[in-house]
């Protein structure tokens, strides 16, 4: 059965540190991996990792899939209150279907 | 580039009573997901539709829940009879397949259901 596992369940952290927000999977016909930040709201897409592109950053956001251990990571440096949000990590599958993990909520605090 | 709009973006029922949200996702994407998300648990696919073809309804609870997309652009879903337990966010979400990178998946605003 196709799964994705993210951990931990719920962070909380003071403003300026850095989180890393994990997330494994066990895909058939992996294609993609992605992360979506999801505040009171749909989920807003943050990155997309695949065999050709495993490493991203975006600000203070990056992330790395390490297809070996069939995982990936999302860090967070000098975090902020509006980083607070639940974070999803995604695996697409070459028909073109995802499979999400039940997020890890991330709370930072003044 | 529009994203993937949806309606109604709340709703109120009573259990046995029946609802239906509709989508529409990004131009020239084929292929449109429903899922259904629960406070604290992560989207739970209902339905997926390649065009006007169903790719996977396997967790779509055909008893109560329909949905279609009959010319292969909108789609609707309806739940009839609602009961408590369909309370959740309808996330209506679409994707284009692109052959050699990866495929991204973008998320409509969401519908939120409330059974009372």
């Amino acid at each position: 059965e196709d799964k994705v596992v993210q951990s931990p369940l719920s962070l909380v952290v003071h403003e300026g540190d850095t989180v890393t927000l994990n997330c494994s999977y066990e895909v058939t016909n992996f294609r993609s991996l992605l992360w979506y930040k999801q505040e009171k709201k749909a989920p807003t897409f943050l990155f997309m990792l695949t065999s050709s592109g495993i490493e991203k950053k975006s600000g203070r956001l990056s992330s790395i899939l390490d297809k070996k251990e069939l995982s990936s990571i999302l860090n967070i440096t000098a975090t902020q209150t509006g980083d607070s949000a639940i974070y999803l990590c995604a695996v697409g599958n070459t028909g073109n279907q995802f499979y999400f993990g039940t997020g890890t909520s991330l709370t930072v605090i003044p | 580039e529009a994203g993937v709009a949806q309606s109604p973006r709340y709703k109120i029922i009573e259990k046995r009573q029946s609802v239906a949200f509709w989508c529409n996702p990004i131009s020239g994407h084929a292929t449109l997901y429903w899922y259904q998300q629960i406070l604290g648990q992560g989207p739970k696919l209902l339905i997926q539709f390649q065009n006007n073809g169903v790719v996977d309804d396997s967790q779509l609870p055909k008893d109560r829940f329909s949905a279609e997309r009959l010319k292969g652009v909108d789609s609707t879903l309806k739940i009839q009879p609602a009961k408590l337990e369909d309370s959740a966010v309808y996330l209506c979400a679409s994707s284009l397949v692109e052959q050699y990178s990866g495929n991204t998946i973008y998320f409509g605003e969401g519908s939120w259901l409330t059974v009372v």
